[in-house]
């Protein structure tokens, strides 16, 4: 069964410009989950899809966004990217829908790792 | 709102002996679920293991067990027999079903395991 795959891993952007990333979670899985970590902030909660609708989001700006396909395949967005966007950008897929057991497992994929000159 | 703390910036441990990585928590929650995360320098998040709130036995993963100790909101890590392969950034987090899929994770734990 492949694992959670995430495209690009490395990518270098400009202030200003925008970023789209991708993950492609394990297979049956509807849930994808997005997480910041960076030295400062640590792993911080981007926001959640399930069948395609945002479940829960983090405390991040506007310029955050993101969806999910029928697939299940999800995708997010940066606009107008800042110095403070560099980071890892993990994406975590899961079984779960509401209500899944507490011990529903999130599968992380190896990261995007993104860099604002 | 979930808080989860690790105290514990970096370690280090001799090879072939036993470490604990503490983790705190905090939540208004009766239902939650409680990780353990590693993080190699690849940058993966592997899984290691999981308690729930209501599971009265300490949960174990081969050389990995959870020291679950509910009234002091603690869920400390316990690798048993350090092998060079733990040296890793080890991260506690919790789950509450409302929440969804969101992990509040801690700061996390820089463990070195020296030869």
């Amino acid at each position: 069964k492949a694992g959670v795959t995430q495209t690009p891993r490395y990518l270098i952007k400009t202030r200003g410009q925008q970023v789209t990333l991708s993950c492609s979670p394990i297979s049956g899985h509807r849930s994808v989950s997005w997480y910041q970590q960076t030295p400062g902030q640590g792993l911080q909660f981007l926001f959640e899809y399930f069948s395609e609708t945002q479940r829960n989001k983090g405390n991040f700006p506007g310029r955050f966004s993101g969806r999910q396909f029928s697939n299940s395949r999800s995708e997010m967005n940066v606009s107008t990217l800042e110095l403070g966007d560099s980071a890892l950008y993990l994406c975590a897929s899961s079984s779960g829908g509401p209500g899944a057991r507490g011990d529903n497992e999130q599968f992380f994929g190896p990261g995007t790792r993104l860099t604002v000159l | 709102a979930q808080k989860i703390t690790q105290t514990q910036p970096g370690m280090f441990v001799q090879e072939k002996e036993a470490v604990t990585l503490d983790c705190t928590y905090d939540t208004s929650d009766q239902s939650y679920g409680l990780f353990w995360y590693k993080q190699p320098s690849s940058g993966e998040m592997i899984f290691l293991i999981y308690q729930g709130s209501y599971d009265e036995q300490n949960a174990t993963e081969g050389r990995y067990s959870l020291n679950f100790q509910k009234a002091r909101k603690s869920a400390n890590l316990v690798i048993s027999a350090s092998q060079l392969g733990d040296s890793a950034m080890y991260f506690c987090a919790m789950r509450v079903p409302n929440a969804g899929n969101m992990l509040t994770f801690g700061g996390g734990t820089r463990l070195m395991v020296k030869p």
